[in-house]
């Protein structure tokens, strides 16, 4: 069965310094990998895929993910953070082979930066 | 260009009552989704249409939610006799195909509050 798993329900971060926040991930073929962010009263609006090819995948306001196969994971990164970084962000998984074409969404990490 | 839009913002109704959420996805996007998200969690996949019809109502959580795309635009989720644990903010979304590698746009969603 697909699945979705970010570990950590919080991350917090100093504004400036490196920010992580995980998702692994468990399909029967290939993934396509997705990341979302919600701010407060808003709706989901994507930041980056992965497709294929490449496995450092660059997306919206400076954020990035590195594809891991062996690990089954889909980290979203960003050298620096900001206190407007903070929100809610989400991981979805749909499997290549699998013609199920619904998107598997995590459960959500929340991100606070602080100043 | 336009992004999605749903109408209304906000839906405050008694239990019992009929309402109807809009979504207006983006111009030309063949596929609609609707979500329900409640607080600090990931969308709950409900319908999705791909054109007209509705490919597939599985998330459906009973008979009491309907949902209509009659000309391949505009969508509305219908909720009949509405129960306090439909209380919810249902977001809409749209892409460009359905299988494979394309990301979803959302709307901003509609806070529904049932008294």
């Amino acid at each position: 069965a697909q699945s979705v798993a970010q570990p950590e329900d919080q991350v917090n971060v100093a504004e400036g310094n490196p920010l992580t926040v995980k998702c692994t991930y468990s399909v029967s073929g290939n993934p396509y990998l997705f990341w979302y962010v919600q701010y407060p009263n808003r709706g989901l609006q994507f930041l980056l895929k992965y497709i294929t090819g490449d496995n450092l995948v660059k997306g919206s306001y400076g954020f990035e993910a590195e594809f891991n196969k062996s690990q089954t994971s889909f980290h979203l990164k960003k050298p620096s953070a900001l206190v407007s970084d903070s929100a809610l962000y989400f991981c979805a998984v749909r499997d290549m082979v699998d013609s199920n074409y619904q998107l598997i969404w995590g459960a959500g990490t929340k991100l606070i930066i602080k100043p | 260009g336009a992004g999605v839009s749903q109408t209304p913002s906000n839906k405050v109704t008694e239990k019992g009552k009929y309402v109807e959420l809009r979504c207006d996805p983006i111009s030309g996007h063949t596929a609609l989704y609707w979500y329900r998200q409640s607080l600090g969690q990931g969308p709950e996949f409900l319908i999705y249409f791909q054109g007209t019809g509705a490919a597939d109502d599985s998330g459906l959580p009973n008979d009491r939610f309907f949902a209509v795309r009659p000309e391949g635009s505009v969508s509305t989720l219908k909720i009949q006799r509405t129960e306090r644990g439909d209380s919810a903010v249902y977001l809409c979304a749209s892409s460009v195909g359905v299988f494979g590698a394309y990301e979803q746009y959302f709307g901003p969603g509609t806070r529904l509050t049932v008294t």
